[in-house]
């Protein structure tokens, strides 16, 4: 298995420009989950998908940010338009519901995303 | 609301000595409970997981955590630390209505020489 895959690995814009992120789930995995890290606020879960729908989007930091999970294997993540205090690390974890709750999230290696 | 409180955000301590790394959480319902590693320049990975049963759980490189229901706590403990134990950890809860998934701010373990 090549495990959660995102893209870019780095990303450098400048304000006011439009960011995607993407990710690629585990096969199998029904639950999707978007985090940033940064050094204040540390992780911080944005939102997260069961089954390519959202179920909890009240991490999402305002109206600029959208997250979109178009089928089991794809998941974008877009800033419109991107600000400096959008610069952090961002991580997209994978995991299944299983009888006992045991699955672990599998996380992706993150997007650092700098904003000048 | 779940939240989860890790009270050190950096915790150094001397090649070989013990380490413990303090995790707090409140929820109103019950949770399942996780410690994550996060080696630099790398997504987390998970340490240790408690679900049921019994209340100390381990991990194959001799970290260890007790569910402390009382105190709601899940402290890691490490009895003898390593260089390569530096790394930052997370610790986090999952609530088994929604399956929400949250983290504290994490504790950078600094070992020493």
């Amino acid at each position: 298995d090549a495990g959660v895959i995102q893209s870019p690995r780095h990303e450098v814009t400048e304000m006011g420009q439009e960011v995607t992120l993407r990710c690629k789930p585990i096969s199998g995995h029904d639950y999707l989950f978007w985090y940033r890290q940064t050094m204040m606020r540390g992780l911080e879960l944005l939102i997260y998908f069961n089954n390519n729908v959202p179920i909890d989007d009240s991490g999402m930091p305002e109206d600029r940010f959208s997250a979109k999970m178009p089928n089991a294997s794809f998941s974008t993540l877009k800033i419109q338009p991107s600000e400096p205090r959008d610069s952090a690390v961002y991580f997209c974890a994978s995991t299944r519901r299983g009888d006992s709750y045991n699955s672990p999230l599998h996380f992706g290696n993150g997007t650092r995303l700098t904003v000048t | 609301a779940q939240s989860v409180t890790q009270l050190d955000s950096q915790v150094p301590v001397f090649e070989e000595a013990p380490v413990e790394l303090r995790c707090n959480y409140s929820s109103s319902v019950s949770v399942y409970l996780f410690w994550y590693v996060q080696y630099p320049n790398q997504g987390l990975q998970l340490l240790l997981k408690y679900l049921s049963g019994s209340t100390l759980v381990e991990s194959i490189n001799g970290f260890e955590a007790e569910f402390n229901k009382s105190q709601t706590s899940f402290h890691l403990r490490k009895p003898s630390v390593h260089i390569s134990d530096t790394a930052e950890y997370f610790c986090a809860v999952r609530d088994i209505r929604d399956d929400k998934i949250i983290f504290g701010k994490g504790t950078r373990l600094h070992i020493l020489p």
